[in-house]
């Protein structure tokens, strides 16, 4: 398929696990951004990438959570010593080019469960 | 801090009849305004988008108006469908920032 692609699609994981998720973007999408949509609320930007450029990690809620993008294209987000408020859908979505005029393809998400 | 908000989480309406769903940001900064459209287990797909340079921009059955004055921006659907039914997100970016800013969200049922 030519969109942006997730996995896993859902994961129950417990608290003081981590997770991965990752995230296969658009090919040839040099700007990669990683949200979350908590229970009733709007989408959260947690971290965008830019072609080589460091990433901006300004939204990311903790140190718990890192994400990197190897080869300019799969990220993956990975969130340490997991916490029930971690629960809700992250998604992962890519653009031609980074910029706030660009739209954003998104992916389905990544439904995360923490117990 | 939420920059972005819609304060009505769920819209019912008859089909053929206008949807109008609203947002209210509180950043003056913001200069681009897009909606977005999310079904379920799916993610958020582009609809429409508007410039703070204009009051209106419009495609097909989908109006988006902005009202800079107010922060105020609207998403008018004329004639409803049933398929519309579905999470609309709206959002905004400055040219400052590479990131966007959502609401979170409106549930539009559009009953046959």
């Amino acid at each position: 398929g030519a969109g942006v692609s997730q996995s896993p699609s859902n994961k129950v994981t417990e608290k003081g696990k981590d997770v991965e998720l990752r995230c296969d973007p658009i090919s040839g999408h040099t700007a990669l951004y990683w949200y979350r949509q908590s229970l009733g609320q709007g989408l959260e930007f947690l971290i965008y990438f830019q072609g080589n450029s460091a990433p901006d990690k300004s939204g990311l809620p903790s140190d718990r959570f890192s994400a990197e993008r190897t080869g300019g294209s799969v990220s993956t987000l990975t969130i340490q010593r997991t916490q029930q408020e971690d629960s809700a859908v992250y998604l992962c979505a890519s653009s031609l080019v980074v910029g706030p005029y660009n739209e954003q393809f998104f992916g389905p998400g990544t439904r995360l469960t923490v117990l | 801090d939420q920059q972005v908000k819609q304060n009505s989480p769920s819209l019912s309406v008859q089909e053929g009849r206008i949807s109008i769903l609203n947002c209210d940001y509180t950043n003056s900064m913001f200069d681009y305004f897009l909606w977005y459209k999310k079904y379920p287990a799916e993610g958020p797909t582009f609809l429409i988008s508007i410039s703070s340079i204009k009051d209106k921009n419009e495609d097909g059955r989908f109006t988006v108006f902005l009202n800079k004055s107010a922060k105020h921006l609207s998403l008018h659907i004329v004639p409803s469908q049933p398929g519309d039914s579905a999470v609309y997100f709206c959002a905004a970016s400055d040219r400052n920032n590479n990131d966007m800013r959502f609401g979170a969200g409106t549930r539009l049922t559009v009953k046959p």
